[in-house]
């Protein structure tokens, strides 16, 4: 049972334009959120994080909107770069739990093409 | 990466081999983890551990074993490797149970093979 769902294996945006990327849960006992970066031949790097008392956070380039009502989540980057190319995981955690578990999904491969 | 140390960071095993997969953090972080990476599937927890001593399973735990005797080491065991075990392994290691999310830090992943 994939409790975190990136629907989108791959995604390609050009230079400067937007690139949006989705992310679906099924558990409503997940209150916290991460989207993490990694490239090739390395661990994977956190990006940044929202929690379910938010609906928006913001990083420089980097936005995260949470819509608990849809169990949806997605983070968008503005304007991207050719160095964003990566592999990008959304992860949820349940904060109350005292396990600690992260639970990622799939990974979705943004491309940005110079 | 910096804290999360990953040996070796290459293996190839034969079908039914033993082997320990290395992980260790200098943060004096209490909450350690191992991760598979598999195409399509994503990052998938085999087990954790919320201090020395106490370990738990995650989603994919069969075929691994692990131990916490100290709060730096926190070591995965293959009994007997399978193929399907071939995968890349990431240790994390994070400051406590409560969250913050750029506490959490991956080691650079072990390459497995198992042939």
């Amino acid at each position: 049972d994939q409790q975190v769902k990136q629907n989108s294996p791959s995604l390609s945006v050009q230079e400067g334009r937007i690139s949006i990327l989705n992310c679906d849960y099924t558990n409503s006992m997940f209150d916290y959120f991460l989207w993490y970066k990694k490239y090739p031949a390395e661990g994977p790097t956190f990006l940044i994080s929202i929690s379910s008392i938010k609906d928006k956070n913001e990083d420089g380039r980097f936005t995260v909107f949470l819509n608990k009502s849809a169990k949806h989540l997605s983070l968008h980057i503005v304007p991207s770069q050719p160095g964003d190319s990566a592999v990008y995981f959304c992860a949820a955690f349940h904060g109350s739990s005292n396990t600690g578990k992260l639970i990622f999904g799939q990974g979705t491969t943004l491309q940005v093409k110079p | 990466n910096a804290g999360v140390t990953q040996t070796p960071k290459f293996q190839v095993l034969k079908t039914g081999q033993s082997m320990t997969l290395q992980c260790a953090q200098d943060m004096n972080h209490e909450y350690m983890s191992w991760y598979r990476q598999d195409p399509g599937m994503g990052l998938r927890l085999i087990h954790y551990s919320v201090g020395a001593g106490i370990t738990d399973q995650g989603e994919v735990p069969n075929g691994y074993n692990v131990s916490r005797s100290t709060t730096e080491d926190f070591p995965l065991r293959l009994l007997s490797a399978a193929p399907s075990q071939t995968s890349v392994y990431f240790c994390a290691s994070r400051s406590g149970t409560g969250f913050s999310g750029n506490t959490i830090y991956f080691g650079e992943g072990s390459w497995l093979t198992v042939v």
